[in-house]
């Protein structure tokens, strides 16, 4: 089993939607929790970060861990257009260096 | 510049050829990772840097992989003898040193081993 486990998707949806992505993951350790957004051609861009078990929102995302079902999922609501990209989720432990472990990234696409 | 910046963005070679990736990290960042992404593969952690030492060597896939960093900022991947499986985009991160800061990334440089 994979560290991270991430649908590929890809995910169609229509404007307005509301989107729930997701993944999995093994290690018990890890403790800090994001998603990153990523463009064609551009690097990963930090949208959300967690601490541990809970819920962070900001603006249409919201952002859940449990950490009891080694379990986050990113919403987004409203979707628009914009939106469009592949986001990846990635986690790590607390010791400081310890590299981030990304899940595959999973492609959406919203249409108009 | 604000960001992480990458040079080259693109490169082509032929296989064989030694490449040089190089990465300008955000200014007052510590730390500093590699990592790679392949089609259908994600992104694979090859090595992090604090300040000029590699703690972390972990991911180089073989030893045709290195990379060095100086002065504690600009940092440069080198790929020797390429290959085509080496075909992937090369991604920088730089982040402050705390255990659970965000790592910020450059756009990546596109390498095509032909």
């Amino acid at each position: 089993q994979k560290e991270v486990e991430q649908d590929p998707g890809p995910l169609s949806v229509p404007e307005g939607a509301i989107v729930s992505l997701n993944c999995t993951y093994s290690n018990s350790a890890f403790q800090y929790f994001m998603w990153y957004r990523q463009y064609s051609r551009k690097g990963p861009e930090l949208l959300m970060y967690t601490y541990s078990s809970g819920n962070k929102e900001d603006g249409r995302f919201t952002a859940q861990v449990d950490k009891s079902s080694k379990y986050i999922s990113l919403f987004i609501r409203d979707s628009q257009p914009s939106d469009s990209a592949t986001y990846l989720c990635a986690m790590k432990g607390n010791q400081a260096g310890t590299a981030l472990i990304f899940g595959k990234g999973t492609t959406l696409s919203v249409s108009s | 510049g604000a960001g992480v910046s990458q040079s080259p963005s693109n490169k082509v070679t032929e296989k064989g050829k030694d490449v040089e990736l190089r990465c300008d990290p955000i200014s007052g960042h510590t730390a500093l990772y590699w990592y790679r992404q392949s089609l259908g593969q994600g992104l694979e952690f090859l090595i992090y840097f604090q300040g000029n030492s590699a703690p972390d060597k972990s991911g180089l896939p073989s030893d045709r992989f290195s990379a060095e960093r100086t002065g504690g900022s600009v940092s440069t991947l080198t790929i020797q003898r390429t290959q085509q499986e080496d075909s992937a985009v090369y991604l920088c991160a730089s982040s402050t040193q705390g255990s659970g800061s965000p790592l910020h990334f450059g756009n990546g440089t596109r390498l095509t081993v032909t």
